[in-house]
């Protein structure tokens, strides 16, 4: 079974640039994710969908960051414009959503420079 | 709110020694626990989780982990580590009543030859 998958795996961009990752969870989740994990630190939440609703998106910084995820299945996050602060990993999970059981499944990230 | 506190942000060890990682987390609910293990240019891999039941929890790789309600703790273990365990660990929590996974800043382990 393929698992979730990323890409582009790296991104240079200048900054004021936009920039979009896309995300293929694992076929048949129902919950996706999108973290951001800075230099040093642990993944922090931008935003979680249950099929297509974003249900929980209190920490995406909106006045440049959006998400979709048409059709409940892959998604797209985008930036627009960079700043330099944005240089980071980009993660994206999935989960099952079974009972109580939320293990989440990670993509590889997409690693972003912004210069 | 949860959050969870990982007491060393490196762990240098020696091939064949035993390691611990720390954890603590705070939360006003009961929690799921898990770890999570990242090597370098990798998305994250599930090394193991608490949801209920025995309070010692084996994972894949020879790691284990013992949650402590009274102490709020999950350390992991591993009594002999390789060079190939070199990664960045990370501990996390959910709330059992929701789905936001909660990371702790990583701890690095380092295997020395």
């Amino acid at each position: 079974e393929a698992g979730v998958v990323q890409s582009p795996r790296y991104k240079i961009i200048e900054k004021k640039q936009p920039v979009a990752f896309w995300c293929n969870p694992i076929s048949g989740h129902n919950t996706l994710y999108w973290y951001r994990q800075n230099l040093g630190q642990g993944p922090e939440l931008l935003i979680r969908y249950e099929n297509e609703e974003a249900v929980d998106d209190s920490q995406l910084p909106k006045d440049r960051f959006s998400a979709e995820r048409l059709k409940g299945v892959d998604s797209t996050l985008k930036i627009q414009p960079a700043e330099l602060g944005d240089s980071a990993v980009y993660l994206c999970a999935s989960s099952q959503r079974v009972g109580m059981n939320t293990e989440a499944f990670f993509g590889q990230g997409t690693r972003l420079t912004v210069v | 709110a949860q959050s969870v506190t990982q007491l060393d942000s490196q762990v240098p060890v020696f091939e064949e020694a035993p390691v611990e990682l720390r954890c603590n987390y705070s939360s006003s609910v009961s929690v799921y626990l898990f770890w999570y293990v990242q090597y370098p240019n990798q998305g994250l891999q599930l090394l193991l989780k608490y949801l209920s039941g025995s309070t010692l929890v084996k994972g894949i790789n020879g790691f284990e982990a013992e949650f402590n309600k009274s102490q709020t703790s999950f350390h992991l273990r591993k009594p002999s580590v390789h060079i190939s365990d070199t990664a960045e660990y990370f501990c996390a929590v959910i709330d059992t009543g929701g789905f936001k996974t909660i990371f702790g800043a990583g701890t690095r382990l380092f295997v020395k030859a």
